[in-house]
């Protein structure tokens, strides 16, 4: 079953702020994150290894709670570069190397 | 420069009639993989390749076959396409199993099986 993401869609002016949450039923190994515009394949943002692993990278950054089985991303001060879809991603303990993807959230920044 | 290559980028096919989409990475990375995506079902795992001669099914392989026997490459052959296998299809390839390293994946192949 996939991890489920929400909001499923977000409008955002151009310096505002988001959050996309991340959540699986079962007990997560590793959350990845990637970005697919329009017609596009999906491009690698960054991975989480560890429960409690926060990174960053310019002004996006997500954190990876174990416990919860949730992982956040959190867009900072937002460019229309920043529009697309992300989807979180992850290997479930005890299922080999099998990745399942997120619902994934459509995130629109306007001017 | 470092990618995954998949071939063709749009085919439109008849029923029944077997088809190959290729795809050959050239970073030497041991973990490939394929995926379909159909809107409102996002990015679904069809097969996946841990190294050459080793491949595993995903969440949706019914209808697909996979083969690799050479690193590089990771063909996925539809033996006999329906309908229903009509998707946008992406390769992705990664340095070891998706635990620890990031996909690059392939510019995707959109395909209309009639």
């Amino acid at each position: 079953q996939q991890p489920v993401q929400s909001p499923q869609a977000v409008i955002l002016r151009e310096g505002e702020d988001a959050v996309i949450n991340c959540s699986s039923s079962k007990a997560l190994y590793s959350v990845h994150w990637y970005r697919q515009k329009h017609g596009e394949a999906p491009v690698f943002l960054m991975i989480l290894l560890k429960g409690g692993e926060q990174k960053g990278h310019d002004k996006i950054s997500a954190s990876f709670n174990e416990k919860k089985q949730q992982s956040s991303l959190y867009l900072t001060a937002s460019q229309l570069s920043y529009s697309g879809t992300y989807f979180c991603g992850t290997i479930r303990l005890n299922t080999g190397n099998q990745f399942y993807f997120g619902t994934g959230t459509s995130l629109t920044v306007i001017p | 420069e470092a990618q995954v290559t998949q071939n063709p980028r749009y085919l439109i096919t008849v029923t029944g009639k077997k088809l190959t989409v290729t795809c050959s990475q050239n970073m030497n990375h041991e973990y490939m993989s394929w995926y379909r995506q159909d809107p409102g079902l996002g990015l679904r795992q069809i097969y996946y390749s841990m190294n050459v001669e080793v491949t595993d099914k995903g969440d949706v392989p019914e209808g697909y076959k996979v083969s690799r026997k050479e690193k590089r490459n990771f063909p996925l052959i539809l033996e006999s396409p329906s309908p229903n296998q009509t998707s946008l299809y992406f390769c992705a390839s990664s340095l070891t199993g998706g635990a620890g390293y990031g996909y690059t994946f392939g510019s995707g192949t959109r395909l209309t099986v009639v």
